[in-house]
């Protein structure tokens, strides 16, 4: 089956740094990919829609210039959480749409900011 | 707007019981509907999903759901319950013609027991 990676699977920043985080689509090319965001024991939250060549789509209530979102190919899309604070702290899943229009998950990276 | 519900926030089962874990949703027009589920620090795993057809949907590791179309339920079930069931489960629902935005409910905690 489709597989979707993410790297790292954990990582620690200080506050006021940056962190990118990736998503890759490993056996099959996804033009749309989606960022989600899970807090502890709650649901994921869709953060945007980004869509191979163009700017991303966000969710009301998600600031764009602090989650920065670049899907440069068809088999990667980067989300970067600028001057991260421990609020942004969280479990950030990723997942990529098929040509068939499959969502595939990938197995979602943890972030904690210090 | 799309919502989904999740009524129960934690299911517990004897080990080969049967199991039910409940789901309503609300989306105007078709609605495709999904179940995943989430093991501790992992991602999403697909399980079974309801486009059309035959309101009863066979999916992964022995579940099983029924959609509803008057009660607009789509609960997942399992003749007989294991322990490594034991688990976060998530319904999600998209409008139909696009496999677009997930909405996702707040999740069900299974706990199968010996």
């Amino acid at each position: 089956g489709a597989v979707v990676s993410q790297h790292p699977s954990w990582v620690i920043c200080k506050s006021g740094t940056s962190v990118k985080i990736e998503c890759r689509s490993l056996d099959f090319q996804a033009t749309t990919m989606f960022w989600y965001r899970q807090f502890p024991k709650q649901s994921l939250m869709l953060m945007a829609t980004s869509n191979e060549g163009s700017k991303a789509t966000y969710e009301q209530g998600v600031e764009k210039d602090k989650f920065l979102i670049n899907h440069a190919s068809l088999t990667l899309s980067t989300l970067t959480v600028t001057s991260a604070h421990p609020e942004d702290s969280s479990f950030y899943i990723c997942s990529a749409r098929d040509w068939q229009n499959e969502q595939y998950f990938g197995p979602g990276t943890r972030l904690t900011v210090t | 707007a799309q919502s989904v519900a999740q009524p129960e926030d934690q299911v517990n089962v004897a080990e080969g019981n049967p199991l039910t874990v409940k789901c309503t949703y609300s989306v105007s027009g078709n609605p495709y509907l999904f179940w995943y589920v989430q093991y501790p620090n992992r991602g999403l795993q697909f399980l079974l999903k309801y486009i059309t057809g035959d309101n009863l949907v066979k999916g992964s590791y022995g579940f099983e759901a029924e959609f509803n179309k008057s009660q607009t339920s789509f609960h997942l079930k399992k003749p007989s319950a294991l322990v490594s069931d034991s688990a976060l489960y998530f319904c999600a629902v998209s409008k139909s013609g696009g496999y677009n935005k997930l909405i996702f409910g707040a999740g069900t905690r299974l706990a199968v027991h010996p």
